[in-house]
């Protein structure tokens, strides 16, 4: 158990919808990241926040949003879904200092747009 | 900007054998070199680390070493077993950025008896 729990495990919507992923880092870690998981295409880095400022911006949709609320936990939104966005979403917290970039991940949500 | 690539799976072996998982990047400054293993139905979790040039990382049986002047960072462990079947991430993380990690792409590992 890395400490990193995410909600929900699955879900299942349809296309123009849209969603929200939640995560809760492990207790003292104020980094959060999330990485969106695809058959084809890795693991790809979206967006990182540190104590409730956006950090570091990957390859994030302008259709996806985030997140980190003063507790720390951080959501993820996803809107106008489409079929291509069907994928496993990753959050990962960190400290930062001496052990920064050792990520403990959560066991992820699983989205299915059809 | 900086990347990571890492060799092409499946990679299918025999218990026992001698495993090797390429790894490369392309980073500007010094950064933290990692391995992560993802086994199935699971997420990722660390599996090992190196944070500066010529450290070798270590952990059950796996070992990976820093190799500034190459740029790699290859995956070895000397005789593999049937539950190290996994998918194995290579990482790096700079601090340009934000202490934002790279992954590359993965290879899946497959152990037979």
């Amino acid at each position: 158990d890395s400490g990193v729990t995410q909600t929900p495990k699955h879900l299942i919507t349809a296309t123009g919808q849209r969603v929200t992923l939640r995560c809760s880092p492990r207790s003292g870690d104020l980094s959060v990241y999330w990485y969106q998981q695809s058959l084809d295409q890795g693991l790809q880095f979206l967006i990182q926040y540190y104590n409730g400022e956006e950090r570091a911006k990957g390859n994030i949709l302008e259709r996806f949003s985030a997140q980190q609320f003063p507790d720390l936990h951080s959501e993820l939104n996803l809107s106008s879904l489409e079929l291509g966005d069907s994928a496993l979403y990753f959050c990962a917290s960190s400290v930062q200092g001496a052990n920064a970039g050792e990520l403990f991940f959560g066991e992820g949500s699983r989205l299915t747009v059809l | 900007g900086d990347s990571v690539t890492q060799m092409e799976g499946p990679v299918t072996l025999s218990e026992e054998a001698f495993l090797t998982i390429n790894c490369t990047y392309t980073a500007t400054g010094y950064p933290s070199l990692f391995w992560y293993v993802q086994y199935p139905g699971e997420g990722l979790q660390l599996l090992l680390k190196a944070t500066k040039a010529d450290d070798k990382g270590s952990n059950k049986g796996f070992e990976a070493t820093y190799r500034k002047e190459t740029t790699s960072f290859h995956l070895e462990k000397g005789s593999v077993q049937v539950s190290d079947s996994a998918v194995y991430f290579c990482a790096l993380t700079s601090n340009t950025g934000g202490f934002k990690t790279i992954f590359g792409a993965g290879t899946r590992l497959f152990v037979k008896a």
